[in-house]
């Protein structure tokens, strides 16, 4: 089966501390992106990237890294610097191309401060 | 830039009653549209997309949209509500030449009442 996973499902980060959050996809696209959604606020994009050893910041990048390594998979570490690390994190992929095309999305980590 | 605006954040409706979601956008070039339904802690579920092509737009599980250019919109519509369609339901925008980002609405979370 195709799709994308993400995980942990949970994820409890300390204060001051890194945590690191996986997706991979078996779908063969080349771009993915990374959101955070909070209530009442949909889902705002932190970082995509469109081919791999790539990466363009988003709406909200400040406190996240990311890194393409492989064109399956897109890291996303939330740094001790976001202050409001509390959100339910979202990853995507998709094809490249003129526009229109559709984004899938993975079911999800949501990440809780100790 | 791009935006989306979904009219009320929650709509409940009674089962076997028309479901009328409303999407509202602003974009500098013809846009790319999509409506998202997403399940309690889950990830985004594609139901239908406009690309130009017709505008009238069919979905799935009942659900169609119609693109009309001249007032910005994208409202979702389905005839009859089933209990299986509470969920939390996301439009969104891309523009051509955007390297295929979306830029969400907030969400309208609908609760079907039997």
């Amino acid at each position: 089966d195709g799709g994308i996973t993400q995980s942990p499902k949970y994820l409890f980060r300390k204060e001051g501390q890194n945590v690191t959050l996986s997706c991979e996809q078996n779908l063969n696209h080349d771009a993915m992106y990374w959101y955070r959604q909070d209530p009442g606020q949909g889902l705002r994009l932190i970082y995509y990237s469109q081919i791999v050893n790539d990466f363009q910041k988003g709406d909200i990048a400040e406190g996240y890294s990311v890194s393409r390594e492989k064109k399956e998979s897109f890291p996303l570490t939330v740094t001790s610097a976001q202050k409001n690390p509390t959100a339910f994190y979202l990853c995507a992929s998709s094809p490249l191309g003129a526009g229109g095309k559709t984004q899938y999305f993975g079911p999800g980590t949501r990440l809780l401060v100790l | 830039a791009q935006s989306v605006t979904q009219l009320g954040s929650h709509v409940s409706v009674s089962e076997g009653a028309l479901v009328l979601l409303r999407c509202n956008y602003s974009s500098s070039v013809p846009p790319y549209l999509f409506w998202y339904v997403q399940y309690p802690n889950q990830g985004l579920q594609l139901l239908l997309k406009y690309t130009s092509a017709a505008t009238l737009v069919k979905g799935i599980n009942g659900f169609e949209a119609e693109f009309k250019k001249s007032e910005t919109s994208f409202h979702l519509t389905k005839p009859s509500a089933h209990m299986s369609d509470a969920a939390e339901y996301f439009c969104a925008v891309s523009e051509s030449g955007a390297g295929n980002k979306l830029t969400f609405g907030g969400g309208t979370r609908v609760l079907v009442k039997p």
